[in-house]
């Protein structure tokens, strides 16, 4: 099984701020890797796959980027709407598709 | 528009059973796998494991072999996931979703709002 490892469990960030979010593979996923947003009360909301590929109707300021075992999302300029948990997702082998333990944006 | 409707909340004795229904629609029904995916309080997500809506096959996550069941209706595009012999740590939401290309394993887009199941005496 491959583990995902995301780091840091919680980020504090100023509206209008950067964050960046990191996420490791205990082996490589090529590109088959995916990041969700779950804001409280909701189901997970799908952002980017292949790494880097935005989802239909996501906004520009999510990005994501690596490859291997080392993956990055970053949100530029974070609005209100973005304060939320993230998730990232390998599906380059499995069963089990598997996720990180999330990394909580909250506002600083 | 692809939506996925699920039942409403379960509250359950440790032991029973609880069957969460997942009702799809806007797309083709038998074209996408569905996912179930976990979540218990304050804690992250775990697949549990897939249903073909196409042929009724399935495969399921290690942690639940034998005790979880995924079935579909082709004529109502419904997918259900039966859990049995229920403890309080199955105490979570549950999530179907469905995977994000026709005919494949990969992302989950879009889910299901989630069923809050609840065991306890």
């Amino acid at each position: 099984e491959i583990v995902m490892t995301q780091s840091p469990a919680t980020v504090s960030v100023s509206p209008g701020e950067r964050a960046t979010l990191s996420c490791r593979a205990s082996q490589s996923v090529m590109t088959n890797l995916a990041w969700y947003q779950q804001r409280p009360g909701q189901a997970p909301r799908l952002l980017i796959y292949g790494a880097s590929t935005r989802a239909t109707g996501i906004p520009a300021r999510f990005s994501g980027s690596g490859s291997g075992t080392e993956f990055t999302l970053t949100i530029s300029s974070l609005q209100s709407e973005d304060f939320a948990v993230y998730y990232c997702q390998q599906y380059e082998k499995w069963p089990p598709w598997t996720f990180g333990q999330g990394t909580k944006v909250e506002i600083k | 528009q692809v939506h996925l409707v699920q039942s409403g909340a379960e509250v359950k004795n440790p032991g029973a059973s609880v069957k969460v229904s997942c009702k799809a629609s806007g797309y083709t029904f038998t074209a996408y796998f569905i996912h179930w995916v976990r979540q218990a309080p304050g804690q992250g997500l775990e697949w549990m494991g897939w249903i073909n809506p196409n042929s009724g096959g399935t495969n399921y996550a290690q942690n639940f072999q034998g005790r979880v069941t995924m079935t579909r209706d082709t004529s109502t595009s419904t997918v259900y996931m039966e859990l049995t012999r229920l403890t309080s740590d199955d105490t979570a939401i549950y999530f179907c979703a469905r995977d994000g290309y026709k005919d494949a394993l990969v992302w989950f887009d879009p889910w299901g709002q989630g069923t809050s199941l609840t065991v306890s005496s």
